[in-house]
């Protein structure tokens, strides 16, 4: 379940799992989406995006997974690694508004060898 | 290309204290933003800018001032640092809308404490 206060939800994987983070968001009229990795220390790093015509949008190792009905996003890594080990935020957007995203709180992966 | 850049990495203020960070890209992005980051927060947008020139606020901006005279620079203002202000602070840029990718590139972050 969702933390809350100062810790973030974590994901914790062994090393080869396949991982899957979650993320809600919050407006309906949102119709495109990011997922930013962040590593300790580093600004975010753009992973994937899909508009909100797709419902499914794959990357290497990476998929991402829109659902519009549930206002729902997911991020799949395939044979997670020990380098993927980071906090993940989904970003939300309105093509047409200020196009600067909003941020979800993010998701603490930790991998373990 | 340097991408965005931040300075400085690290800075120690006192409560009424002011100061600058800076921030510089070098991809002719339009856009530009400033970010702050909380323990177990997300990012919240503190100002952006759509152009040189062109300022608005985002989610937190009280406390904070910025201004866009060239495309390159947008540095960020702490008129008086206060300790809620303490946090991580991070710049990104990004194209303009209609060239097809939204994609935002971070700075490495300033990383202030005010005591």
């Amino acid at each position: 379940g969702e933390s809350v206060g100062l810790h973030l939800p974590t994901l914790s994987v062994q090393e080869g799992d396949n991982s899957i983070i979650n993320c809600a968001y919050s407006n309906s009229a949102s119709d495109y989406f990011i997922w930013y990795k962040q590593e300790s220390g580093k600004g975010p790093q753009f992973i994937i995006d899909i508009r909100s015509n797709m419902d499914k949008r794959q990357g290497q190792r990476v998929t991402v997974l829109l659902n519009k009905t549930v206002k729902h996003l997911s991020l799949q890594i395939a044979a997670t690694q020990p380098g993927d080990s980071a906090v993940y935020f989904c970003a939300e957007n309105i093509e047409g508004g200020s196009y600067i995203p909003t941020f979800g709180r993010g998701t603490s992966l930790i991998v373990h060898p | 290309n340097a991408g965005v850049t931040q300075t400085p990495k690290f800075q120690v203020l006192k409560t009424g204290q002011s100061m600058t960070l800076q921030c510089a890209q070098d991809m002719n992005h339009e856009y530009m933003s400033w970010y702050r980051q909380d323990p177990g927060m997300g990012l919240r947008l503190i100002h952006y800018s759509v152009g040189a020139g062109i300022t608005d606020q985002g989610e937190v901006p009280n406390g904070y001032n910025v201004s866009r005279s060239t495309t390159e620079d947008f540095p960020l203002r702490l008129l008086s640092a206060a300790p809620s202000q303490t946090s991580v602070y991070f710049c990104a840029s990004s194209l303009a809308p209609g060239r097809g990718v939204y994609e935002q590139y971070f700075g490495p972050g300033t990383r202030l404490t005010v005591t």
